[in-house]
């Protein structure tokens, strides 16, 4: 059972670009959380999707930044206008229908020139 | 004040020594505790999963909890190399999981 995928493993992007960032949850899963992860700090989250709803945001800034889970394919988490405070880990979890834990896959790492 | 304080160390001890590693939270709500484990520049693999007050162990790992005194640990027992990482205490409010809340991560080397 392949675990949660991400991709790309590593993004370069200049300011002002637009960043993708794609997540294929573990089979089976419909519950998708992305997180951030500044250096020295902690993972913080952004948003709960469940597919085609996005349940929870409270994470999420209030400009540039937004997340989808479609009934079919990844999730995304899409960074408009990248700023160099963008530069991050960024990660997806995926839990089961009934979310007893969340499943960490290996990140996306932007760097914004 | 951070919800979730955790010294972030490092905390270098010998192979086969016992770690203790601690968080304490200032939400007293906070019922289902988790600790992660994360290699340099890999994701938080799940190590440990607790609710409300107590003890679980799972071969070298002990994971408590006192909710009274709002502090969690985890135990290491017979410390390896390979126990060398980061380690995450996280924690969230209720079942069906959302929004889980991370300390800032401890680093941990165990030398030969």
């Amino acid at each position: 059972n392949a675990g949660v995928m991400q991709n790309p493993r590593h993004l370069v992007r200049r300011r002002g670009q637009e960043a993708r960032l794609r997540c294929s949850p573990m089979k089976g899963h419909s519950h998708v959380y992305w997180y951030r992860q500044l250096p020295e700090e902690g993972l913080k989250f952004m948003v709960y999707l469940q597919k085609e709803n996005i349940i929870d945001e409270s994470g999420m800034p209030k400009e540039r930044f937004s997340a989808e889970f479609p009934k079919e394919g990844p999730s995304i988490l899409r960074i408009q206008q990248v700023v160099r405070g963008d530069s991050a880990a960024y990660f997806c979890a995926s839990s089961p229908p009934r979310p007893d834990t969340q499943y960490f896959g290996p990140g996306t790492r932007l760097t914004v020139l | 004040q951070k919800e979730v304080e955790q010294d972030p160390g490092p905390l270098s001890v010998p192979e086969g020594a016992i770690v203790s590693l601690n968080c304490t939270y200032s939400n007293s709500a906070f019922q289902y505790f988790m600790w992660y484990r994360q290699y340099s520049r890999k994701g938080p693999e799940l190590l440990m999963y607790t609710y409300s007050s107590g003890n679980k162990e799972d071969g070298r790992f002990t994971a408590q909890v006192d909710k009274s005194s709002k502090y969690i640990s985890l135990f290491i027992r017979d410390s390896q190399p390979s126990d060398s990482a980061t380690y995450l205490c996280a924690m969230t409010l209720n079942t069906g999981f959302q929004k889980l809340v991370f300390g800032t991560g401890t680093r941990l080397l165990v030398s030969p």
